[in-house]
């Protein structure tokens, strides 16, 4: 058990709709960070905090997904009017400075 | 482009074998090198960190080792066990902010 908890584990959704995933990360840890995984990838990188601050967005980061992390504690991420290719596993890492990653189980989500 | 490449995608050993998994990279300035452990449908486990100052590290049968230079990191498995089956993932860091991961090798112990 990592200690990082994230919900919802499944989530099924229509074209079209919007959905929201949260992630609880390590208390102590001050750094979060989205990952997307799809089958027989790797995770890529979404986006990083650093207490409440979000520092880095990557280019798979459209317009239409948002992450937020209000007070430096637990953190959110919305996907509005999802798409099929928006289908895949969403994990969460948190980090105390820059070491070790500690992954959560991670949202997998299915665009129907 | 920083790129991770993991050989082999694939691997099926019986048990007790001695493995080795690869992953090379192409940017060798690297900050540091982290070994993860994916079981189906799961989350990842980390099992390694390497920093970049460092050649190796040990944990139990595992051991990962690390050449900059020529931008390779390899994973040792001794005395392989059913219960190692899994998704072996590598990541490098190259700043403060994010990993890049390799697609993984998909490790299979025979009994």
């Amino acid at each position: 058990d990592t200690g990082v908890s994230q919900d919802p584990r499944h989530k099924i959704t229509k074209r079209g709709q919007n959905v929201t995933f949260r992630c609880d990360p390590i208390s102590e840890h001050n750094r979060l960070y989205w990952y997307r995984q799809t089958l027989g990838q790797g995770p890529e990188f979404l986006t990083y905090f650093q207490n409440e601050a979000q520092l880095e967005k990557s280019r798979l980061l459209s317009d239409r997904f948002s992450a937020e992390r209000p007070k430096g504690s637990f953190s959110t991420l919305e996907i509005q009017r999802t798409e099929q290719g928006d289908s895949a596993m969403y994990l969460c890492a948190s980090s105390l400075r820059v070491d070790t990653q500690y992954f959560g189980p991670g949202t997998r989500l299915t665009v129907l | 482009k920083q790129e991770v490449t993991q050989i082999p995608a694939a691997l099926s050993v019986p048990e007790g074998e001695n493995l080795v998994l690869n992953c090379s990279f192409t940017d060798s300035a690297i900050y540091n090198l982290q070994w993860f452990r994916q079981d189906p449908g799961k989350g990842l486990t980390s099992l390694l960190l390497i920093q970049s100052s460092q050649r190796e590290q040990t944990s139990g049968r595992l051991n990962a080792s690390l050449d900059k230079s020529s931008g390779r990191s390899t994973l040792y498995i001794a005395a392989s066990q059913p219960g190692d089956s899994a998704t072996y993932l590598c990541a490098v860091r190259y700043n403060f902010n994010k990993f890049y991961f390799g697609s993984g090798t998909k490790l299979n112990v025979k009994p």
